[in-house]
């Protein structure tokens, strides 16, 4: 079964510019979450979904982050308009959720992004 | 809120043991999980602790004191392979906090 998705890999954008960056969970997970990664903050928690609804994005930085996730399949984190600040590598991640899983977190490889 | 606390930095020799440890400070506490992370890669699963006590998996075991808000990872036949990030993670309902991290350098 392949792991969570996400694309792009790498992005190198401008100050002002809108990122858009993507995220497929594994089929038939009920959970999944953004997370924002830097040396400075660690693994920070931005949002998380549970079957498509937003439970908790009280870790969205500012006005500008924004997600969705319209279907079980697929999620986005949009930020409009980036910042330099904004330079961190994203992940995703799905679990599911429910005895007898322990609902381990699965990491999707992340994308960087660097807004110059 | 969570707080987590980890040390930044261990470093261990080839074949050794190395325990790394994990506070916490969190209401609501469901579990505690612990995540390998090698550079430039995603965080990968490695233990997950709900009961007091030490859960055994191989060269790695995890522990757990809930009411002492404490957890560590134990690193057993240290390997080249094991240098990366250690990360602790609490869990809250369906929310996942990670701690700091502590990165492990195994010298030969």
């Amino acid at each position: 079964d392949a792991g969570v998705i996400q694309s792009p890999r790498h992005e190198v954008t401008e100050m002002g510019q809108e990122v858009t960056l993507r995220c497929k969970p594994i089929s038939g997970h009920n959970s999944l979450f953004w997370y924002r990664q830097t040396m400075m903050r660690g693994l920070e928690l931005l949002i998380y979904f549970n079957n498509n609804v937003p439970i908790d994005d009280s870790g969205m930085p500012e006005d500008r982050f924004s997600a969705k996730m319209p279907n079980a399949s697929f999620s986005t984190l949009k930020i409009q308009p980036s910042e330099p600040r904004d330079s961190a590598v994203y992940f995703c991640a799905s679990s599911l959720r429910g005895a007898p899983n322990t609902g381990e977190l699965f990491f999707g490889e992340g994308s960087r992004l660097t807004v110059l | 809120g969570q707080n987590i606390d980890q040390p930044t930095e261990m470093t261990a020799t080839e074949g050794a043991i190395v325990q790394i440890n994990c506070t916490y400070q969190t209401s609501g506490f469901n579990g505690l999980f612990w995540y390998q992370q090698h550079a430039g890669e995603a965080p990968t699963f490695l233990s997950y602790n709900v009961l007091d006590g030490l859960e055994e998996k191989g060269r790695f075991s995890s522990f757990l004191s809930r009411s002492k808000g404490y957890s560590y990872l134990l690193l057993k036949e240290l390997q080249m392979k094991d240098s990366a990030s250690y990360l602790c993670a609490v869990t809250k309902g369906q929310n996942f906090v990670f701690g700091p991290g502590t990165r492990l350098s195994v010298l030969p």
